[in-house]
């Protein structure tokens, strides 16, 4: 099992582009999530999914959208990039009920 | 919504001495409480958590300790070793919904050969 596989691994963006982060989970599990993490600041949760068909927002949901695809895919959208953007993006799952995250590697994306 | 709160920031101990991080929670409602250890440039892992009606658990040198009344909760590392040295991240349930976690701002814990 490859567990949280997460897509890009790296990207740099200009302001104004647009771009997907693509996840998927091999666990069969129900819930999905998107975090962000910047220095000094932990883990803050941008969308999550808590089964298929189903999205909400978390704590820094603004100038991001996300697409849950079917159960093992969770997609990530910023549709027009900006500097403040610019952090390590984490994707995660966790069975139904459950909050024990797993994580994927992450996507460190820089907008210029 | 929660507000976790995490201390200290950065942690440095002798190899063998004792490491403990504490953090404090607002939402009185929050019934689960899990600890990630984050390796640099690595993935956050799980390595311990603890529900509301347990005070105590331990899995060989790492322990969890809460206080429901106090609103905290702490991880304690025995005997530490270099390979402990990484970020520590706690987090607490959003109410009681199994649906977010709210994380704390992280303790780098470096250990000392």
């Amino acid at each position: 099992n490859a567990g949280v596989t997460q897509t890009p691994k790296f990207q740099v963006l200009k302001t104004g582009q647009s771009m997907t982060l693509q996840c998927a989970q091999d666990m069969n599990h129900n819930s999905m999530y998107w975090y962000r993490q910047d220095p000094g600041m932990g883990l803050r949760l941008i969308y999550y999914s808590a089964s298929e068909g189903t999205t909400d927002k978390g704590e820094v949901p603004n100038g991001y959208n996300v697409s849950r695809l079917n159960k093992r895919e969770f997609s990530l959208r910023l549709e027009s990039a900006a500097p403040s953007q610019t952090s390590v993006y984490f994707c995660a799952s966790s069975e139904v009920g459950g909050l024990r995250l797993f994580f994927g590697s992450g996507t460190q994306l820089s907008v210029l | 919504g929660e507000n976790v709160e995490q201390h200290p920031s950065t942690l440095s101990v002798q190899e063998g001495d004792s490491a403990v991080i504490k953090c404090t929670y607002s939402d009185s409602a929050s019934n689960y409480f899990p600890w990630y250890k984050q390796e640099l440039g690595k993935r956050p892992q799980l390595i311990i958590d603890i529900r509301s009606n347990v005070g105590e658990k331990k899995d060989q040198r790492i322990a969890v300790t809460l206080n429901k009344t106090a609103k905290h909760f702490s991880l304690h590392i025995t005997e530490t070793q270099p390979e402990d040295s990484a970020v520590y991240f706690c987090a607490a349930s959003l109410g009681n919904s199994a649906r977010q976690l709210t994380f704390g701002s992280g303790t780098q814990l470096t250990v000392l050969p």
